[in-house]
């Protein structure tokens, strides 16, 4: 079993929807988990950090985070072809300070 | 600051050769990692540096991988004898350990094409 799992996807959205985009983990020691967005060939650019039960909103992401359920997701609202990108899950635990990521989700938004 | 760099940002290598990649983190992160990412997998962790001291190594990290940060600043991963199973895009990354939430800053990648 991965540490950090996705679906690969793509997630195929017409532009305005909101596209979901979900993470599971297994390590319970995991505190931290980060969505990161990577266009093709080019390298992964920080979103969002959540490490705290709940949701926590940046303009028009938002990640959600269950820690009893151990799963991770991020919602982006009014989604635009320019989000078209995969979308990487990471977490990490305090002990390490190192990231492990998920495989990626590939989203696609049709205009 | 200027970011993350990496040099090269392209290497083509035939097999067996040695290679040697940089990494210039952003001036005040105390933290360096490397990973290494193949096409349609995430970025698999390879080693990470605070300072000059190195505190983590993968077990998919073979010997015929070495990390260096001598003076703390910049880093460089080389790679010996290398096998086309080595082909893909090493990216560093660094950040402020201090910082709880900032997860890292990745640099452009350096992609490693072994003929």
């Amino acid at each position: 079993q991965k540490e950090v799992e996705q679906n690969s996807g793509p997630l195929s959205v017409p532009e305005g929807a909101i596209a979901s985009l979900n993470c599971t983990y297994s390590d319970r020691g995991s505190q931290s988990f980060f969505w990161y967005r990577q266009y093709s060939g080019k390298s992964p650019e920080l979103i969002m950090f959540i490490y705290s039960n709940g949701d926590k909103e940046d303009g028009r992401f938002t990640a959600q985070l269950n820690k009893a359920s151990q799963y991770v997701s991020l919602l982006i609202r009014d989604s635009q072809p320019s989000d078209s990108a995969t979308y990487l899950c990471a977490a990490r635990m305090d002990s390490s300070y190192k990231l492990i990521f998920g495989s990626g989700t590939r989203l696609l938004v049709r205009p | 600051d200027t970011g993350v760099s990496q040099d090269p940002r392209h290497k083509i290598t035939k097999r067996g050769q040695n290679v040697t990649f940089r990494c210039d983190p952003i001036s005040e992160h105390n933290r360096l990692y490397w990973y290494r990412q193949t096409l349609g997998q995430g970025p698999e962790f390879l080693t990470y540096f605070q300072n000059e001291a190195q505190l983590e190594k993968s077990r998919l990290l073979s010997d015929r991988f070495s990390a260096e940060r001598p003076k703390g600043s910049f880093s460089t991963l080389e790679i010996q004898r290398t096998e086309q199973g080595d082909s893909a895009m090493y990216l560093c990354a660094s950040s402020l350990v201090e910082q709880l939430g900032y997860g890292y800053t990745f640099g452009s990648g350096t992609r490693l094409t072994v003929v």
